[in-house]
């Protein structure tokens, strides 16, 4: 099956720089990686999602780029805000089901 | 998410004692999901149904089981036979695979916390 590696599990950063959570997947059949956020208390929240058909992604601060010959995808958050402060989980997969990682706890630091 | 609802958001068991976790969508979606969530260990994923009366077990199906009766409801059932049951449930669900485009991403209920005593 699928296997999902996450890193790094915990990070902190100033409130105004930039933040990369990188993944890696196993199954070159996987077709699908969505990124989710969870804040504490609540449940995850998709923030943005890739295909393989796609190298690069970008919604406003946040942006996914997937290298699909070396399985690894990312998160870049760039001008981070206190809010951002959350979980952030990667998942890789395809129609029926994903995988997720362990989870990258992210801190704004203001 | 005001789509898909669980409950009760905390449930505690005595050990030995089967416990059922309700799982709701009006999303009119095909597939639903339940994953178990402990500390550090991300999201894993215990069962998942594409279609009414058919589901599969996911990476932890032992000690639970599923029922999908209705499109509407996925059933969670934590048995005596789960030997740390202790954790925080999700549930799931998304359009399903014969939609096309867009058929996976997944929209999450608010989860229940099950706490064994």
């Amino acid at each position: 099956g699928e296997n999902v590696e996450q890193h790094p599990s915990t990070l902190s950063v100033q409130e105004g720089d930039s933040a990369v959570i990188k993944c890696t997947y196993s199954d070159s059949a996987s077709n699908y990686f969505p990124w989710y956020k969870q804040e504490l208390g609540k449940r995850p929240q998709l923030i943005i999602d890739i295909r393989s058909n796609v190298g690069e992604k970008k919604d406003q601060r946040i942006a996914v780029t997937l290298n699909k010959t070396a399985k690894h995808f990312s998160l870049h958050i760039t001008e981070t805000q206190p809010e951002d402060s959350a979980v952030y989980f990667c998942a890789a997969g395809g129609y029926q089901k994903v995988t997720f990682g362990t989870g990258t706890k992210l801190q704004v630091i203001p | 998410d005001g789509g898909i609802t669980q409950s009760p958001k905390y449930l505690f068991r005595k050990e030995g004692q089967n416990v059922t976790l309700s799982c709701e969508q009006n999303l009119n979606h095909d597939a639903m999901y339940w994953y178990r969530q402990d500390p550090g260990q991300g999201l894993r994923l215990i069962y998942y149904s594409q279609i009414v009366n058919d589901f599969q077990k996911g990476d932890i199906a032992e000690g639970y089981s599923v029922s999908r009766e209705k499109k509407e409801s996925f059933p969670l059932t934590v048995t005596s036979a789960q030997k740390n049951p202790t954790a925080f449930y999700l549930c799931a669900s998304s359009i399903g695979s014969l939609a096309g485009a867009n058929t996976d991403t997944q929209y999450f209920g608010p989860g229940t916390r099950l706490t064994v005593l």
